[in-house]
């Protein structure tokens, strides 16, 4: 049963890039958040989608948007990339309502130059 | 509004001693915790959950956490650390939304 898969695991990008990451749930779970995380610091939610459409965000700008496919897989964008933006993305999931905990992928670390 | 309070940033601990890293929530109803690790330049893993049944809640790798209600605490502990303990531990709450409310982390070090 494999748990939450991301792509890919490094990437290297120059400011004003535009970039995407991939996101495969836990086997059974519907629902995929994403959550930056900077160096030294803790996750930080970004958005949560759930049957196809974006139904949480966090504090972040228009240039973070997502998108979730019929077989609940998710991607994040991130468009005019800034040097603010180096960060391990986190992509968690889980089903959808109750305190069911969510399960985390490994991450994709970005660096921005 | 849920809130986490980690108490240390920082706990080392020797390799064979007692581990406790403090977690303090604030929650206006009856909460579920959970704690996560995080070992260097990996993802997080799920410890153990708090979902209010028994108030000790054991976890994997030998860690377990108790739920205080009076002292609104959800302290994470391990009798006897060992060398691969060494991580970020991060004392989760969900709030209304079922979002994580995260606290700050505490790195454990454990000196051989």
């Amino acid at each position: 049963d494999a748990g939450v898969t991301q792509s890919p695991t490094h990437l290297i990008k120059t400011r004003g890039q535009q970039v995407t990451l991939r996101c495969s749930p836990k086997s059974g779970h519907d629902t995929v958040s994403w959550y930056q995380q900077a160096l030294g610091q803790g996750p930080q939610f970004i958005f949560q989608y759930y049957e196809e459409e974006e139904r949480q965000r966090g504090n972040f700008p228009d240039r973070f948007s997502g998108h979730q496919f019929p077989n609940y897989s998710s991607e994040l964008n991130v468009n005019a990339l800034l040097l603010g933006d180096s960060a391990l993305y986190l992509c968690a999931s889980r089903v959808f309502g109750g305190n069911q905990p969510q399960h985390f992928g490994d991450g994709t670390r970005l660096s921005i130059l | 509004a849920q809130s986490v309070t980690q108490l240390d940033s920082h706990v080392s601990v020797s390799e064979g001693t007692p581990v406790l890293l403090r977690c303090n929530y604030s929650s206006s109803y009856s909460p579920s915790l959970f704690w996560y690790v995080q070992h260097p330049n990996k993802g997080l893993q799920l410890l153990l959950k708090y979902t209010s049944a028994a108030t000790l809640v054991k976890g994997i790798n030998g860690f377990e956490a108790e739920f205080k209600k009076s002292e609104t605490s959800f302290h994470l502990t391990k009798p006897s650390a060992h060398m691969s303990d060494a991580a970020e531990y991060f004392c989760v709450v969900i709030d209304s939304n079922y979002q994580l409310i995260w606290g700050a982390g505490t790195k454990l070090i454990i000196k051989p």
